[in-house]
């Protein structure tokens, strides 16, 4: 079964308004996860790295005041998309970091994907 | 140039076939490599990891080759199941796991 749970799997919304999306860890704590953005026939993009109980850290032209990332827990990160615009409409992943066996032997568990869509 | 750079396909091969994709990584300090596997409008999910020695599982074989900065994914005897997009991710060193993707090759196994 799945691992890490991300919720919800679809949303349409109207433009300016705020999307949110879980994503949690089921089975293992996640003290980092991270999230992805991935536009038609092209590849994920990672946006920004959740680090639970402190300050997201956000790719490169992500701006940080437009998704906002709560890491509050350590088996649950938040993705809100404020004021959402068409051009923000994509497929939406989070991803979330098993280190239960070690460093050496950590495991990736993806969520299954939000699909957003801004009208 | 991209981090990571994949054929850019479309593939469609026949049951049956024999199909290779290729991969080339810029980053020299790039340690670990795989291939996953992501249906339309799903998560990817992890195919296998690409080791130095080369690594076979099943009907898939995966090769690194760090002098070039390639790896390659060979599938032999497609089926239908087989069609999905196939993509390339490299992980940077450090503890920092990013991972990065290449943006996918579509294979379509055809009846």
């Amino acid at each position: 079964g799945a691992v890490v749970s991300q919720h919800p799997s679809r949303v349409i919304c109207k433009s300016g308004t705020s999307v949110k999306i879980e994503c949690r860890s089921l089975d293992f704590q996640a003290t980092t996860m991270f999230w992805y953005r991935q536009f038609p026939k092209q590849s994920l993009m990672l946006m920004a790295t959740s680090n639970e109980g402190s300050k997201a850290t956000y790719e490169q032209g992500v701006e940080k005041d437009k998704f906002l990332i709560n890491h509050a827990s350590l088996t649950l990160s938040t993705l809100t998309v404020t004021s959402a615009h068409p051009e923000d409409s994509s497929f939406y992943i989070c991803s979330a970091r098993d280190r239960t066996g070690g460093i050496t032997n950590e495991k990736l568990f993806f969520g299954s994907g939000t699909q957003l869509s801004v009208l | 140039r991209k981090e990571v750079e994949q054929d850019p396909g479309p593939f469609n091969v026949p049951e049956g076939a024999t199909v290779a994709f290729n991969c080339t990584y810029s980053n020299s300090a790039s340690q670990s490599f795989f291939w996953y596997r992501q249906d339309c409008r799903k998560e990817p999910k992890l195919l296998m990891s690409v080791y130095s020695s080369g690594n076979e599982d099943g009907r898939f074989t995966a090769q690194l080759n760090r002098a070039s900065q390639y790896i390659s994914l060979l599938i032999r005897d497609s089926k239908l199941s087989d069609s999905a997009t196939y993509l390339c991710v490299v992980k940077q060193g450090g503890s920092g796991s990013r991972l990065t993707f290449g943006e996918g090759t579509q294979l379509t196994v055809n009846p």
